[in-house]
């Protein structure tokens, strides 16, 4: 069973507050993702980072943000919620191969009104 | 860079009857293919991968893959499916470059009693 955990599984919020979705990792991996996925549909990588201090936007522009400060953290940040953000957003690691396969978390399914 | 087809968005199938689920692969020198399994609110969940060797492997749930190399393929096939199979299927690939697996748009296989 992976060991990636992400809070809060659900989520509706006003819109306009900030908002921090946490992702966290017990595995030592290096590479962290957030992917956004709508429901039924596919997966749009938004940002990856290979380690600490490290992060690169993805292929689908986002207005949040991310963070790598710890090996085993990886938070997403709102800053302003708009409607448009509803959606689920799922993170996921990898080991250091690019043979390795990558490790999800359960998403957290953010509904914004 | 790479890319993934997944050729079919939906296919509906009656428990019992096999099933294969079809996803290409744009060409590539080397490249490691994986399938994952998505439940409903649920993260992704590795089924099966291929990283070199025989082309044929076997996943969890019965599943297996064959790398079809000349065809630049990696279809998944169930012989037999159970209504618990109904979920959505996504199809990845990664090559020897420093960059993230590509995902396929999925294929939302439904299991009919």
């Amino acid at each position: 069973e992976a060991d990636i955990y992400q809070t809060p599984r659900y989520l509706v919020i006003g819109t306009g507050k900030k908002i921090t979705l946490e992702c966290s990792q017990t595995m030592g991996h290096d590479k962290m993702y957030w992917y956004q996925q709508d429901p039924g549909m596919e997966l749009h990588l938004i940002h990856y980072s290979y380690g600490v201090n490290s992060t690169e936007k993805g292929d689908l522009s986002s207005e949040s943000t991310v963070s790598r400060i710890r090996t085993e953290h990886f938070p997403l940040t709102l800053e302003s919620a708009r409607p448009s953000h509803t959606s689920q957003y799922l993170c996921a690691s990898s080991g250091p191969s690019m043979n390795t396969e990558a490790f999800f978390g359960q998403g957290t399914r953010l509904t914004v009104v | 860079a790479q890319s993934v087809t997944q050729l079919d968005s939906q296919v509906p199938v009656f428990e019992e009857a096999p099933v294969e689920l079809r996803c290409n692969y744009s060409s590539s020198v080397s490249v490691y293919l994986f399938w994952y399994v998505q439940y409903p609110n649920q993260g992704l969940q590795l089924l099966l991968k291929y990283l070199s060797g025989s082309t044929l492997v076997k996943g969890i749930n019965g599943f297996e893959a064959e790398f079809n190399k000349s065809q630049t393929s990696f279809h998944l096939r169930k012989p037999s499916v159970h209504i618990s199979d109904t979920a959505e299927y996504f199809c990845a690939v990664a090559d020897s470059g420093n960059t993230p697996l590509v995902f396929g748009k999925g294929t939302r296989l439904s299991v009919i009693a």
